[in-house]
């Protein structure tokens, strides 16, 4: 249980082209979905965190006209990649969230993640 | 803030050895939980175990336990018997009980050699 996919695996597109990437939970409904940026041999850096029906929180520094998030339902978040650039290019991850069993309080203590997804612009 | 800090950028062991992964954390909270993430080469990052803060037994998941001390904010994580498998990078994280992010460590590059 608990799968996370992520749709494309890799892309490589041109410079000022807009790139979307799909987060979906499989087999759970996720209240809450997470993307994140990783550079090669570092952690992982939050960029976004996106709750079902309502607009996206970003982080500090994070451009939320440049990368944006949509969670319109309990299985599905993308994040757009606007007018990207070389220096867009990256790994992005998503995780996913879930509410904890058999509690009424609504406690999201473990994240599921992607595959990721490497994004390559020329 | 919360801060995690794996002062182990790597480490490298000997197939079945038994390897141990650094963690230690800051925090001013009392409720929280802490988990380690392996990503192997894949990139793919794979839950391995999670601890709750109000639990003094230490978690267990086959070949992987931690050594979990509230009071020192250590979360070590113990691999037995290590497997070619095992070779990965391991990340530690935390979470305080109802926020919803998640603070990584810098994390630890394992290596296990045949």
């Amino acid at each position: 249980g608990a799968v996370v996919s992520q749709h494309p695996s890799r892309v490589i597109c041109k410079s000022g082209t807009s790139v979307k990437i799909e987060c979906r939970s499989l087999d759970f409904q996720a209240t809450t979905m997470f993307w994140y940026r990783q550079f090669p041999k570092q952690s992982l850096m939050l960029m976004a965190t996106s709750n079902e029906g309502s607009k996206a929180t970003y982080e500090q520094g994070v451009e939320k006209d440049k990368f944006l998030i949509n969670h319109a339902s309990l299985t599905l978040s993308t994040l757009t990649v606007t007018s990207a650039h070389p220096e867009d290019s990256s790994f992005y991850i998503c995780s996913a969230s879930t509410f904890s069993g058999g509690t009424r309080q609504a406690f999201q203590e473990t994240q599921y993640f992607g595959p990721g997804t490497r994004l390559l612009v020329l | 803030a919360q801060t995690v800090t794996q002062s182990q950028p790597e480490m490298s062991v000997q197939e079945a050895e038994t390897v141990t992964l650094s963690c230690t954390y800051d925090t001013s909270e009392s409720n929280y939980y802490l988990f380690w993430y392996k990503q192997p080469p894949s990139r793919q990052m794979i839950l391995v175990i999670r601890q709750e803060a109000y639990k003094q037994q230490n978690a267990t998941e086959n070949r992987f336990s931690v050594n979990f001390q509230k009071a020192a904010k250590s979360f070590s994580l113990k691999i037995s018997d290590s497997q070619l498998g095992d070779t990965a990078m391991y990340f530690c994280a935390f979470m305080t009980q109802g926020a919803q992010k998640l603070v990584f460590g810098q994390g630890t590059r394992l290596t296990i050699n045949p």
